[in-house]
């Protein structure tokens, strides 16, 4: 089955440092990456859309400026979140979409999340 | 903005009983998925619901979905500790964005 990694699985940082996290999509080429986000005992919250070679769609409310996307391949997007603060500690998971379409549609392949704690 | 809410939000049964989450959606969609996520866990992929009256079964678990009404459901029958766990609905729009429920945190009492 198709696979979604991403990294680190948890990070720690000061106030104020910048932090990139990773999703790569190992056994197959995804053109959409999503990334959510997840407070303790809440729900996953769509925070963007990364396509393959173009910008970014934010979801109304996330700061592009402060959570940059990057997905520069068909297997990789980043999240880097810029000066974080205490209030962005969260479970920041990903996901991928098979771009062939017929082998597997309308499926979402999530990765194993990203724990964030900024002190 | 498509809107996702579950019910309940917690839900304590004993071993062996039956139950139902629900799950309401706002807008037009054909689309459905049910995942299980445990503490500290990414998603597990139960159920994809991809047309009015799909069902869908995988052990004490049944999934079905009702397009005309915005509704699916999310069946447990004689439930087991193990499916201790935190179940959310998720609806697809046009641009196979997904949008969350709010979750159903379910205990399992032996």
């Amino acid at each position: 089955g198709a696979v979604v990694s991403q990294h680190p699985s948890w990070v720690i940082c000061k106030s104020g440092t910048s932090v990139k996290i990773e999703c790569r999509s190992l056994d197959f080429q995804a053109t959409t990456m999503f990334w959510y986000r997840q407070f303790p005992k809440q729900s996953l919250m769509l925070m963007a859309t990364s396509n393959e070679g173009s910008k970014a769609t934010y979801e109304q409310g996330v700061e592009k400026d402060k959570f940059l996307i990057n997905h520069a391949s068909l297997t990789l997007s980043t999240l880097t979140v810029t000066s974080a603060h205490p209030e962005d500690s969260s479970f920041y998971i990903c996901s991928a979409r098979d771009q062939d379409r017929e082998r597997s549609p309308n499926t979402q392949y999530f990765g194993p999340g990203t724990r964030l704690t900024v002190l | 903005e498509l809107k996702v809410e579950q019910n309940p939000l917690f839900l304590s049964m004993q071993e062996g009983k039956n139950y139902t989450i629900y799950c309401n959606y706002s807008t037009t969609s054909d689309r459905l998925y049910w995942y299980r996520q445990d503490p500290g866990k990414s998603l597990e992929s139960l159920f994809v619901l991809l047309s009015n009256g799909a069902v869908k079964q995988e052990g004490r678990l049944m999934a079905s979905l009702d397009t005309k009404a915005r509704l699916s459901t999310l069946h447990i029958t004689a439930a087991v500790h193990d499916l201790s766990a935190t179940y959310f609905c998720a609806v697809a729009n046009t641009g196979n964005q997904f949008y969350f429920g709010t979750g159903t945190s379910l205990t399992v009492i032996p």
